[in-house]
């Protein structure tokens, strides 16, 4: 069964650093690509990037760059998303994503359960 | 950027057939559109990818289609369990971006 499990919550200040982790299993894991997709409060769904874990091949949307890393650890098939210095507005829950292959390529057909943070001014 | 527009909300009654639009330039050519469905407090789930086709466990009730510059999810015969927001998705081939839809909230009556 593929599952993409991500890590807990947090509540952090502003300026704080925070890396958020999602570990696959079930498929193996550099075949398919990971995405990350935040959800602010009452809003919608925004892509923030993509990684291919067995090469770290990274795009991101231009609307992030600069603002999170993604990165990947093959080894541990864990993907993980990053920031240096959070702001209030990075609030929000954060999902990974697995991209399909084949005829699912350039959608995410499975999700985690996703990562609610929370920062605070 | 390329740029999809969904209404923000459509109603229906039970029993009855609910369409939710996505718009965008030439969507037709982009590769497939694929659209999720998320209930309140939960991960989205793919419903329809590529256009039309469904992944296993989702019911036939829940089909796409694609032309000209929209791209419409159908959901027949609706049931107070298909309240959610529904969210379409393009992968921008030549700038390699997944652009998502607004979405839409479906509320049944």
């Amino acid at each position: 069964e593929v599952q993409l499990v991500q890590s807990g919550a947090e509540v952090k200040k502003s300026g704080e650093s925070l890396k958020i982790s999602c570990k696959g299993s079930g498929y193996s894991f550099t075949r398919n690509w990971i995405g990350w997709v935040r959800q602010m409060p009452g809003k919608g769904l925004e892509w923030m990037g993509i990684i291919y874990p067995g090469d770290s091949d990274t795009t991101y949307n231009p609307s992030f760059q600069g603002q999170v890393t993604i990165s990947a650890d093959k080894s541990i098939s864990t993907a993980y998303l990053q920031w240096s210095s959070l702001k209030a507005s990075d609030s929000a829950i954060y999902y990974c994503a697995r991209g399909g292959l084949a005829a699912l390529t350039g959608c995410f057909d499975y999700w985690g359960q996703g990562t609610l943070v929370t920062v605070s001014t | 950027s390329y740029v999809l527009t969904q209404p923000p909300s459509v109603s229906v009654a039970p029993g009855k057939t609910a369409r939710i639009t996505c718009g965008g330039n030439n969507i037709g050519s982009k590769g497939g559109v694929h659209w999720y469905q998320q209930k309140p407090g939960q991960a989205p789930v793919l419903v329809i990818y590529s256009d039309s086709d469904r992944p296993s466990g989702i019911p036939e009730r829940l089909s796409g289609s694609t032309s000209g510059n929209t791209a419409t999810l159908t959901i027949s015969r609706v049931e107070a369990g298909d309240e959610a927001d529904y969210y379409c998705q393009v992968w921008e081939t030549s700038s390699d971006r997944r652009v998502f839809g607004g979405g839409t909230k479906l509320t049944v009556l």
